[in-house]
């Protein structure tokens, strides 16, 4: 069974430009997570997606990050602008629904290191 | 609110002999817990995870993890480290409840000497 992609693999920038990533999830998973992994630190949930809904954005920046899950299967994550404090690793995960007693874990990308300079 | 707490910064033990990764949660309702491992330039790999039932769960590369109620724990335990153990190791909590968020702790470097 493939695993979940995610292009690109490092992106550099400079400040106040703008970058999105891509996810494509395991077949057939209807969860979506966008994480952020700044270095030394343990991931942190920005948008949860249940099919293309958003259950759980809590803690993404909305005034310069944006996420969309059309047709509830690829998601694209796009930052404009980027800040410098940005720099991290954006990992993408799936799971089935969620809901099951069997499904509960989230399988994950090896992510997308940006660098905001 | 969940939470997830890893004491131990680092863990450093010799090879051959156990290992303990300590993690402790907090969580409304019964939860679904989870160990996560991540080698350098790597995404997390999934180890194990404990939904109901017995609480000493078992899972890939010999790893373990027993949950206790009571104390509101889920420690990582091997019988016998590897060099090749050394990774970042994380622990993640989820309500147990439809499509309820993953919380991740920050993370406890795992370090086998030779």
């Amino acid at each position: 069974e493939a695993g979940v992609a995610q292009s690109p693999r490092y992106k550099i920038i400079e400040k106040r430009q703008s970058v999105a990533f891509w996810c494509n999830p395991i077949s057939g998973h209807a969860t979506l997570y966008w994480y952020q992994q700044i270095l030394g630190q343990g991931p942190k949930l920005l948008i949860q997606f249940q099919n293309n809904g958003v259950v759980d954005d809590s803690q993404l920046p909305k005034d310069r990050f944006s996420a969309e899950r059309l047709k509830g299967v690829d998601s694209t994550l796009k930052i404009q602008p980027a800040k410098l404090e940005d720099s991290a690793v954006y990992l993408c995960a799936s799971s089935l629904t969620g809901q099951g007693v069997g499904d509960a874990e989230a399988f994950f990308g090896q992510g997308t290191r940006l660098t905001v300079v | 609110a969940q939470s997830v707490a890893q004491p131990e910064d680092q863990v450093n033990v010799a090879e051959g002999n156990p290992l303990t990764v300590k993690c402790t949660y907090s969580v409304s309702g019964n939860p679904y817990l989870f160990w996560y491992v991540q080698y350098p330039n790597r995404g997390l790999q999934f180890l194990l995870k404990y939904i109901t039932g017995d609480n000493l769960v078992k899972g890939s590369y010999g790893f373990e993890a027993e949950f206790n109620k009571s104390q509101t724990s889920f420690h990582l335990k091997k019988p016998s480290a590897l060099v090749s153990d050394s990774a970042l190791y994380f622990c993640a909590v989820r309500r147990y409840s439809s499509a309820s968020k993953i919380i991740f702790g920050s993370g406890t470097r795992l370090s086998i000497r030779p």
